[in-house]
């Protein structure tokens, strides 16, 4: 199986603020990593996959990038709607796992 | 706008046998490359895929759970469903249903279904 360790597991930032959270894989996953968003109560929320492609309806202030065994999300300018637990999930081969997720506290 | 929505009991007995089925609205499970998905997420822990099923039938899962899950689909129904035997505490969670694109990853998700294992 293929295991996915985010960093950090929570980080404090203010509106505003340039954030990166980091997605390492345990052995090669070429690009095929997707990232979601999750608030309190609610479904995980899809912003990218294949590493760097934004969903539609995501706004453009999220990016993703790497490739093989790590990848970064980043959050160009924190608005107040970002403050939410992130996911990355790894979708090589026939098996899919996520990681234990990065929450995104105010400051 | 496809929409999922879980359905099925919130509390088993363990060793008992959870059941639940996802409802597909706004499309028909039979387009498109989908996978139909379970995905589970235990009280404040990361999201964990159980498995998925294409609307032949054919499915793919978790290699940790294969020896007790079981996923089914109705096309004339245009719902799945999922089955876990042998529940214990860990398998306390919530529940999703989602779609896979490709398989590859979820875009639509249903609400989530909470199921407690307790006697």
């Amino acid at each position: 199986d293929i295991q996915m360790t985010q960093s950090p597991s929570t980080l404090s930032a203010s509106v505003g603020d340039r954030v990166s959270i980091t997605c390492r894989a345990s052995q090669s996953i070429s690009s095929w990593l997707a990232w979601y968003q999750q608030k309190p109560g609610k479904a995980p929320k899809l912003l990218i996959y294949k590493a760097s492609t934004l969903e539609v309806g995501v706004p453009s202030r999220f990016s993703g990038s790497g490739s093989g065994t790590e990848f970064t999300l980043t959050i160009s300018s924190l608005q107040p709607d970002d403050f939410a637990t992130y996911y990355c999930q790894q979708y090589n081969r026939s098996s899919r796992t996520f990681g234990q997720g990065t929450k995104v506290e105010i400051k | 706008q496809v929409q999922l929505q879980e359905s099925g009991p919130g509390l088993v007995k363990p060793s008992q046998t959870l059941s639940l089925t996802c409802t597909v609205t706004g499309g028909s499970i039979r387009s498109g490359d989908n996978y139909w998905t379970w995905i589970r997420q235990p009280p404040g822990k990361g999201p964990e895929w159980i498995g998925f099923i294409y609307h032949t039938g054919t499915t793919y899962y978790n290699p940790s759970l294969k020896s007790r899950v079981s996923i089914s689909v109705d096309t004339s129904r245009n719902h799945f469903s999922l089955r876990l035997s042998s529940v214990t505490a860990a398998d306390t969670a919530v529940y999703y249903c989602a779609r896979g694109r490709h398989s590859y990853y979820f875009d639509y998700w249903g609400l989530g279904s909470l199921v407690t294992v307790s006697s």
